[in-house]
């Protein structure tokens, strides 16, 4: 079955640190890959997404950036961030055999 | 672009009763897929409801079942006989069926709190 892992769980960063948040898949190939941000108490917003290895899409331009070094992994990333950075990122992947896409439990990021 | 607006940003129902929560959503397109998440406390989103935009019949999953309005774009979700475990965030989502288009969009979110 199909499993996704995202991690750290939650993060305490402070301002003008860099950033890794990992996520990968397990038992799919060649899935499509979201980073979405969720701020507190509100709807979800997507960053990026990917549909292949080394192919990334930006929806928001901003202070992060993703990247797919392997079919199952997205990396988001930041040189330094920002307060404005806080929030909780969770990823998802979706394949065509499937039509709802599928979340991993997230990380909540807080920038101090 | 697509859009999904949940204009409902709380909603607070007695245990055992009924809620309905509204969906509208913005598109040009004549096939795409329609879905309803949860979002506990836990924060993990769990899929609750999908239904294909070509289906005329609307879906149902156990107490949630969904009112399609294709003409009307609107995509409401019902929640029967109420259970304390349904408190969470519900989110409406919206994805094209055109094969290289793999957006998904999502609402702003509707908090439902249960009463007992």
């Amino acid at each position: 079955s199909q499993t996704i892992h995202q991690w750290p769980a939650t993060l305490v960063q402070p301002v003008g640190s860099p950033l890794s948040l990992e996520c990968t898949v397990e038992g799919t190939s060649n899935p499509n890959l979201y980073w979405y941000r969720q701020a507190a108490g509100r709807g979800l917003q997507l960053l990026f997404y990917s549909v292949g290895i080394g192919q990334i899409s930006s929806e928001v331009p901003q202070n992060l950036s993703a990247s797919r070094p392997q079919d199952r992994q997205f990396i988001l990333s930041s040189k330094k961030l920002l307060l404005s950075d806080s929030g909780f990122y969770l990823c998802a992947w979706l394949t065509r055999l499937r039509t709802e896409a599928f979340f991993g439990q997230g990380t909540r990021l807080t920038v101090v | 672009a697509q859009t999904v607006t949940q204009s409902q940003p709380e909603m607070s129902v007695q245990e055992a009763e009924t809620v309905t929560l509204s969906c509208t959503y913005d598109t040009s397109e004549s096939d795409y897929y329609l879905f309803w998440y949860k979002q506990p406390p836990s924060r993990q989103m769990i899929l609750v409801i999908r239904q294909e935009a070509y289906k005329q019949q609307n879906a149902t999953e156990n107490r949630f079942s969904v009112n399609f309005q294709k003409a009307a774009k609107s995509f409401s979700l019902k929640i029967s006989d109420s259970q304390l475990g349904d408190a969470a965030m519900y989110f409406c989502a919206y994805r094209s069926a055109r094969l290289n288009d793999y957006k998904l969009s999502f609402g702003a979110g509707t908090t439902v709190t249960v009463r007992a």
